[in-house]
């Protein structure tokens, strides 16, 4: 059974750091592309980076580009989101989605539970 | 940028019709998803690739495209698909979310 658990949300002041991981398992983590995606508190679904099964490839939104930097461990089946200089509206739960994929073509077919980032004074 | 616009939110009766669109100018040329997420849940794959629907997916729930819009339809709505959904398209070199809509059932 696919798992993904996300850690390392937590308070932090404007202008500070945080990484966070996470863990895959139940599936071969190496051969699927990633992803983070956000929801601010009462807020939509926002997209902040994509990263490729060999990492060879990573995008980011405008939001959050220079700022963040998505990476992975394929031996250690994870998935990083280094976050610097964060400002208040960065404050969400951020998850983890597998993205699957038919033909060519991807979806994000599984998610983590999230976890909370809170950026305050 | 590239924009997906979605209702903010549809009614529907119990045993009804609900139909949530959405539209961006790229659809055309890209496959839409839909997601469903509860409160405090996390988003779950409802359709893919504008009309497939992932093992689990009850068979009500189904997808279509024409132009520039794609649409979730939900036949024989229940009260447990009262939940925000969320059209994704990919747009070159970024994901894209719509805004969501919040579906009633009363």
């Amino acid at each position: 059974e696919v798992h993904l658990v996300e850690s390392g949300g937590g308070l932090v002041q404007p202008g500070g750091s945080l990484r966070l991981s996470c863990a895959a398992s139940g599936f071969t983590f190496s051969t699927y592309n990633m992803n983070w995606v956000r929801q601010a508190p009462g807020k939509g679904l926002e997209w902040v980076s994509h990263i490729t099964s060999s990492g060879n490839t990573i995008y980011y939104a405008d939001s959050v580009k220079g700022r963040f930097t998505i990476s992975r461990d394929n031996a250690k089946n994870s998935l990083y989101l280094q976050m610097n200089s964060l400002r208040d509206e960065d404050t969400a739960v951020y998850y983890c989605a597998r993205a699957g994929y038919d033909s060519g073509l991807y979806y994000f077919d599984y998610w983590g539970q999230g976890t909370l980032v809170t950026v305050s004074s | 940028s590239y924009e997906l616009t979605q209702p903010p939110s549809v009614s529907v009766s119990p045993g009804q019709t609900a139909s949530i669109t959405c539209s961006g100018d790229k659809l055309g040329d890209n496959y839409a998803c839909w997601y469903q997420q509860k409160p405090g849940q996390s988003p779950v794959l409802v359709i893919y690739q504008d009309r497939k629907r992932p093992s689990g997916i009850p068979e009500r729930f189904s997808g279509s495209s024409s132009g520039n819009t794609a649409t979730l339809t939900i036949s024989g709505t229940q009260a447990m698909d009262e939940a925000d959904y969320y059209c994704q398209a990919w747009g070159g070199s970024i994901w894209v979310f719509g805004g969501g809509t919040k579906l009633t059932v009363l």
